[in-house]
């Protein structure tokens, strides 16, 4: 079974831009949760979605947002990019039920400039 | 918000001996409990999970503790090989808000 996918792997970016990811999650997955990881800040939550709807969201500003699609990828955006949104997004999918484990992709890398 | 904290940011230990990585709580709603390791250019990846009504459980080479009396998780490496170098990181379920929250991550060096 294919693992979480996440693209770009890498990203440059300049102040003001916009960006938007994209995620895969594994196959009969329905829960896709992002996550942004800094070396200051750790693996902060951004929001989780299950069947096209936002189930849970985490503190980040509105700049952040996300959505989900019929077939359960999953894409979030940034707008006016800071300096600080520099990080590692983590994509992670799960079945569905709460006690159930996240599984990773390996990242997005984003860079502002 | 996000409570769960390790006690150590660098553990190095001898290939072939046990590792001990230790994770305290605070949230006393959280009811799942799941270890990560992250390797370097890497997702975290999932080791072993653990629910809130049980104290020990085992995989292959690795046993959790959950002590919900102190609030402190633990990850116990058996042989300690230099493939498990990596950071480390313990997240917990809260049952509430339904999310998980990680720790900061403990990195594990073995030494060959």
């Amino acid at each position: 079974k294919a693992g979480v996918t996440q693209t770009p792997r890498y990203l440059i970016k300049t102040r003001g831009q916009q960006v938007t990811l994209s995620c895969s999650p594994i196959s009969g997955h329905r829960s896709v949760s992002w996550y942004q990881q800094t070396p200051g800040q750790g693996l902060q939550f951004l929001f989780e979605y299950f069947s096209e709807t936002q189930r849970n969201k985490g503190n980040f500003p509105g700049r952040f947002s996300g959505r989900q699609f019929s077939n359960s990828r999953s894409e979030m955006n940034v707008s006016t990019l800071e300096l600080g949104d520099s990080a590692l997004y983590l994509c992670a999918s799960r079945p569905g039920w709460p006690d159930s484990p996240l599984h990773f992709g390996n990242g997005t890398r984003l860079t502002v400039t | 918000g996000e409570s769960v904290g390790l006690h150590l940011p660098t553990l190095s230990v001898q290939e072939g001996d046990n590792s001990i990585i230790n994770c305290a709580y605070s949230n006393s709603a959280s009811d799942y409990f799941i270890w990560y390791k992250q390797e370097s250019g890497k997702g975290p990846q999932f080791i072993i999970d653990i629910r809130s009504n049980m104290d020990k459980r085992q995989g292959q080479r690795v046993t959790v503790l959950l002590n919900k009396t102190v609030k402190h998780l633990s990850l116990q490496i058996a042989a300690t090989q230099p493939g498990d170098s990596a950071v480390y990181f313990c997240a917990e379920n809260d049952k509430g808000n339904n999310r998980l929250a990680f720790g900061k991550g403990n990195q594990v060096v073995v030494i060959p």
